[in-house]
């Protein structure tokens, strides 16, 4: 299995939901990333899993709460989210971050709208 | 502040012209760098790297040392080259280029 899964695909929550994406990844990889993608902009990065320890935080809001139960599986927890927080949040996977060929393997994201 | 610059928002060109993507970093010492596409609908993914020195879809690109700089160059361009171009860094360096959207047309 070569690709990075991610649910939902579509999600719309208020902003006193609280809510969680998910991410998997059946390639062996070591790291896992996050990142928030808007519109016909570059993805930027929020957290950093590597060997299943949080490495980066990216200064991310603490109403987005990462979670890596295992090194295939990672989870972005939302709580309390503002109408600016909706984007494509991707998903994204590589061999280890710190090392030659660390390219990166993406989701197809989750749409996330607040309102 | 290290970074890879994308100074093209926007390429339009038309089908059978060359299209070169333009890329410069400013990191020091020996970078690793990717290029990678996005579709329109579909995920983000990997194009080429450097360590390569491969030709995908046409496209190749060469890292430059001494003009810092990483091109993506394809010498035909097919409709289906259309798509947003991001320049991106590896070895523990995360942030994209700010995207190149290339545009071809019949």
């Amino acid at each position: 299995d070569t690709e990075v899964t991610q649910t939902p695909k579509h999600l719309v929550m208020g902003m006193t939901n609280k809510k969680s994406l998910k991410c998997e990844q059946h390639m062996g990889h070591r790291a896992m990333y996050w990142y928030k993608q808007k519109a016909k902009k570059p993805p930027e990065l929020m957290f950093v899993y590597s060997y299943e320890k949080l490495s980066i935080n990216e200064s991310v809001p603490s109403r987005f709460s990462p979670e890596c139960p295992n090194s295939s599986l990672l989870n972005l927890h939302l709580h309390a989210l503002q109408p600016e927080d909706s984007a494509l949040y991707l998903c994204a996977s590589s061999q280890d971050p710190l090392v030659w060929g660390s390219e990166q393997y993406f989701g197809p994201g989750t749409r996330l709208t607040v309102t | 502040a290290q970074r890879v610059t994308q100074p093209e928002k926007l390429l339009s060109v038309f089908k059978g012209a060359p299209v070169e993507l333009k890329c410069n970093y400013s990191y020091s010492g020996s970078p690793e760098l990717f290029w990678y596409v996005q579709y329109s609908r579909q995920r983000l993914q990997l194009l080429l790297r450097h360590i390569s020195r491969e030709s995908i879809k046409g496209f190749t690109a060469d890292l430059n040392k001494g003009e810092t700089s990483f091109h993506l160059k394809k010498p035909f361009a097919q409709e289906e080259d259309s798509a947003m171009y991001y320049c991106a860094p590896g070895r523990g360096k995360f942030q994209f280029g700010a995207g190149t959207q290339v545009v071809v047309t019949p």
